[in-house]
């Protein structure tokens, strides 16, 4: 079967660092999607993972294992802005997307 | 970059009445885009898979009679919410991917449509 899974919440402080992580199991893979979502609003693209690894883009990379079903968003030097909830995805062997619940990530000053 | 534009972002309706939303990829050229609904504080559910001149696919559990999707053009997808009741308000969202990025091209999401439903 195929399931996907990240933390409800997550609260963390201005100009720290968080990592927020997701899990997923399923028999075929074309890759893994970072969205954000601010409240009220259509989620927005962060990143695409398909090979192992790291990839970083500004204040944001995202982390994939394939062999570990795994990733992780990272967020450095976060601001209040980055206040959302940050949805994981992967694509499935037929080209569609699995959602996971969302993270709602809580900036604190 | 790209951009899929989407509209009504609001809408009221009385209960009984039918509403249509338009998604639209305003630099791209779409084959397929996709349908969600979202309640609050819930994932995106994909409701149905739009393909261009033909029929919309549907997930289980997704009235096709109840939402109807037509995907006249390249650029043009509606879905109609026929005949609606409270139970239906929620935040709908379409989505296109990018045939330039191939099938596994970023996804790209209109604005929203949040509906309700008196």
């Amino acid at each position: 079967g195929q399931n996907i899974d990240q933390p409800t919440e997550m609260t963390a402080t201005e100009g720290a660092i968080v990592q927020i992580n997701c899990t997923y199991q399923t028999s075929g893979f074309n890759g893994l999607f970072w969205y954000q979502q601010h409240a009220g609003e259509a989620p927005t693209f962060l990143s695409y993972n398909v090979l192992d690894g790291l990839e970083e883009k500004g204040r944001f990379s995202s982390f994939l294992s394939r062999s570990k079903g795994y990733s992780y968003l990272l967020l450095k030097e976060l601001q209040m802005k980055d206040s959302a909830s940050y949805l994981c995805a992967f694509m499935d062997s037929n080209y569609q997307l699995i959602w996971g619940a969302g993270t709602k990530l809580i900036i604190k000053p | 970059g790209a951009v899929v534009s989407q509209h009504p972002s609001r809408v009221i309706c009385k209960s009984g009445t039918s509403v249509k939303i338009e998604c639209r990829s305003l630099d791209f050229q779409a084959t397929t885009m996709f349908w969600y609904r979202q309640f609050p504080k819930q994932s995106l559910m994909l409701m149905a898979t739009s393909n261009e001149g033909s029929k919309a696919t549907y997930e289980q559990g997704v009235e096709k009679d109840k939402f109807l999707i037509n995907h006249a053009s390249l650029t043009l997808s509606t879905l109609t919410v026929t005949s609606a009741h409270p139970e239906d308000s929620s935040f709908y969202i379409c989505s296109a991917r990018n045939l330039g990025g191939g099938e596994t091209g970023e996804l790209f999401f209109g604005e929203g449509s949040r509906l309700t439903v008196l």
